[in-house]
């Protein structure tokens, strides 16, 4: 049981070069989430899913696609990569929506990307 | 929306001593507040959480605290010790579907 695994774990990318962040979990969670993690901003929602098909925007969508074809993988896509993309980026999934407080979220253990 | 605010930023205590880290939010609605510890390199990882329908709850040396009428919520860390050095976030559900978090608390224990 290997949990939440994101790949790669360091990512360096050009201005306007575009690239997907790979989340992998094997719990049979339903739901899934991205974050990025800036200094002084705490963790900001990108995008989540409550299951297989059904994706939505967080508090920080744009630049980002996301989709969810299957219940164990959620890409994240970057487009066309901005310095402002620059940042520690989480995938999270739990059993059930985090907010109904039944399921802890579990993270992974980041890609850290850096846009020049 | 949510909007959660998180005091310290950093905060230093010596081995031993408590720790409390102290959060606020906004929706009235809001029902769940878990808590998170970040190593360095990893993940946050969940160590405690309380629901709304309850005022205090305890885990060996952590316990988290809330007071609906002032929406604020509060970690106490109790006879603190060098594995505690971490980076602490709280967070409060939006919804059903959403956790927002706070800015974060870097905790330093100090032999």
């Amino acid at each position: 049981n290997a949990g939440v695994t994101q790949t790669p774990k360091f990512q360096v990318l050009k201005t306007g070069q575009s690239m997907t962040l790979q989340c992998a979990q094997d719990m049979n969670h339903e739901y899934m989430s991205w974050y990025r993690q800036d200094p002084g901003m705490g963790l900001r929602l990108i995008h989540y899913s409550v299951g297989a098909g059904i994706t939505d925007q967080g508090e920080v969508p744009n630049g980002y696609n996301v989709s969810r074809s299957t219940t164990e993988d959620f890409p994240l896509r970057l487009l066309s990569a901005a310095p402002s993309q620059t940042s520690v980026y989480f995938c999270a999934s739990s059993y059930a929506a985090p907010g109904q407080g039944s399921s802890p979220l579990h993270f992974g253990n980041g890609t850290r990307l850096t846009v020049t | 929306g949510e909007n959660v605010e998180q005091h310290p930023s950093t905060l230093s205590v010596q081995e031993g001593d408590s720790a409390v880290i102290k959060c606020t939010y906004s929706d009235s609605a809001s029902n769940y507040f878990p808590w998170y510890k970040q190593e360095l390199g990893k993940g946050p990882q969940l160590i405690i959480d309380i629901r709304s329908n309850v005022g205090e709850k305890k885990d060996q040396r952590i316990a988290v605290t809330l007071n609906k009428t002032a929406k604020h919520f509060s970690l106490h860390i109790t006879e603190t010790q060098p594995e505690d050095s971490a980076v602490y976030f709280c967070a409060a559900s939006q919804g059903a579907q959403k956790l927002v978090f706070g800015q974060g608390t870097r905790l330093t224990i100090n032999p």
